[in-house]
């Protein structure tokens, strides 16, 4: 089974930069994305890690340590449409290659 | 838009009653998985599919089934509704199995028992 951790709640101020962090625990891993939820909205996907680093795309970052379980999505030059919850998603490798959520965390960009 | 549709947008129904979610997959995506979204909690895993086959069960209640069709659409049904039922429930699609892309979120049918 997995088990996914995430800070529920946090609060960063425009313009700032955000981490946060995700740790999980899989019997088999086989990838770790990072999503994006508006409230009542769709997920929309980030980025995606399989290897140990870091992954650019813009504004965002994602890293990944897989001897640690560990992942972090970094945000900079926050902007108040960044104000949405971020979920941590990992990938097991069996042969369903299921994706578990975790909970995720609500961000709040403040002015 | 996303390329996944779900229908209907919304739903308001009673307790006992049966309904039926639709989801069209993004053209070309071969999988198609079901997730529901209680308020303030996380994407539940329900069921995947890969081509017509289900591939993957997740906390889906024996209340609950679904199939995809041979023009991969699929569709969800709820039946003996409960209070508890009201959630969103996302259909999401991808490509195959093991792709790097993520999958792609319809916009979700709200349920709404009452």
């Amino acid at each position: 089974g997995q088990n996914i951790d995430q800070p529920t709640e946090m609060t960063a101020t425009e313009g700032a930069i955000v981490q946060i962090n995700c740790t999980y625990q899989t019997s088999g891993f086989n990838g770790l994305f990072w999503y994006q939820q508006h409230a009542g909205e769709a997920p929309t996907f980030l980025s995606y890690n399989v290897l140990d680093g870091l992954e650019e795309k813009g504004r965002f970052s994602s890293f990944l340590s897989r001897s640690k379980g560990y992942s972090y999505l970094l945000l900079k030059e926050l902007q108040m449409k960044d104000s949405a919850s971020y979920l941590c998603a990992v990938r097991d490798s069996g042969g369903y290659q299921k994706v578990t959520f975790g909970t995720g965390t609500k961000l709040q960009v403040i002015p | 838009d996303s390329g996944v549709t779900q229908t209907p947008k919304h739903l308001i129904t009673a307790t006992g009653q049966r309904v039926t979610l639709r989801c069209s997959p993004r053209s070309g995506d071969l999988s198609v998985y079901w997730y529901q979204q209680s308020l303030d909690q996380g994407l539940q895993f329900l069921i995947q599919y890969y081509n017509g086959e289900e591939r993957a069960k997740g906390n889906i209640l024996e209340r609950f089934s679904a199939q995809q069709f041979p023009d991969l659409h699929s569709e969800l049904n709820l039946s003996s509704l409960e209070l508890g039922d009201s959630a969103l429930y996302f259909c999401a699609s991808s490509e195959g199995l093991g792709t790097g892309y993520g999958y792609t979120f319809g916009s979700g049918t709200r349920l709404t028992v009452v």
